[in-house]
């Protein structure tokens, strides 16, 4: 079955830097790209950027440029989000999430079919 | 960036019908999708392309509209559906609505 597993909780220092992992299992790691999503304590779901599985190529959203990078280990199946030079308002939980798709014959139509179980960064002093 | 417009909460009794609605800031075709998340967990997926169900959802959850208007229905609501719901677009960059809290009375 598919599975999209996430590395552990983290608690880190402002300043400092994190990297958390996401390892998928039961599919084509390159058939799928992989996107992250952001979600503070309390607040809704902010997506971050995605990455290329098949050519390694990260796009950020705008909020998300900068201290964020997604990487791959493909021969791992794993994509990567590491996070530098942490702030406090970087203390929320980070989900991987497959990029799916239906085609409908002209179009590739694209939905997150898959999520990770999230991982809590908190940032404090 | 499309904005997604949700209700940020409701209560209903088990066994009632439920419509949560989701407004987009601009057309969005029928690539809308819903998602349920419960306290501690991921969200996971109900209905994608606006109406067509996931496998292994119970078919007491349906998904409609088009354009800017949309709706996920649960008839009838059972407790185990107290969670909050996600609408999300893909016609361009993804975005969310902000959720709404379904509380079972």
């Amino acid at each position: 079955q598919i599975q999209l597993v996430q590395s552990g909780p983290e608690l880190k220092k402002p300043g400092e830097s994190v990297k958390i992992s996401c390892k998928a299992s039961g599919y084509t790691f390159t058939d799928y790209a992989m996107h992250w999503v952001k979600q503070a304590p309390g607040k809704g779901l902010k997506w971050m950027g995605w990455i290329n599985t098949y050519t390694g190529k990260p796009t950020y959203a705008d909020d998300f440029k900068g201290r964020f990078v997604f990487s791959l280990e493909a021969s791992a199946s794993t994509a990567n989000l590491q996070i530098s030079n942490l702030k406090n308002e970087d203390t929320a939980t980070y989900f991987c999430a497959r990029w799916g798709y239906y085609y409908d014959g002209t179009y590739y139509l694209y939905y997150f079919d898959y999520w990770g179980q999230g991982v809590m960064v908190t940032v404090s002093s | 960036d499309t904005v997604l417009t949700q209700s940020p909460a409701l209560a209903v009794s088990p066994g009632e019908r439920v419509t949560i609605s989701c407004r987009a800031s601009e057309s969005v075709s029928t690539l809308m999708h819903w998602y349920q998340q419960k306290p501690g967990q991921q969200p996971t997926l109900l209905i994608y392309l606006a109406s067509n169900l996931e496998s292994g959802v119970p078919a007491r959850f349906s998904g409609s509209g088009s354009g800017t208007d949309f709706t996920l229905t649960i008839d009838p609501v059972e407790a185990d559906d107290t969670a909050t719901y996600y609408c999300q677009q893909s016609w361009n960059d993804p975005t969310f609505g902000g959720g709404t809290k379904l509380e079972l009375k």
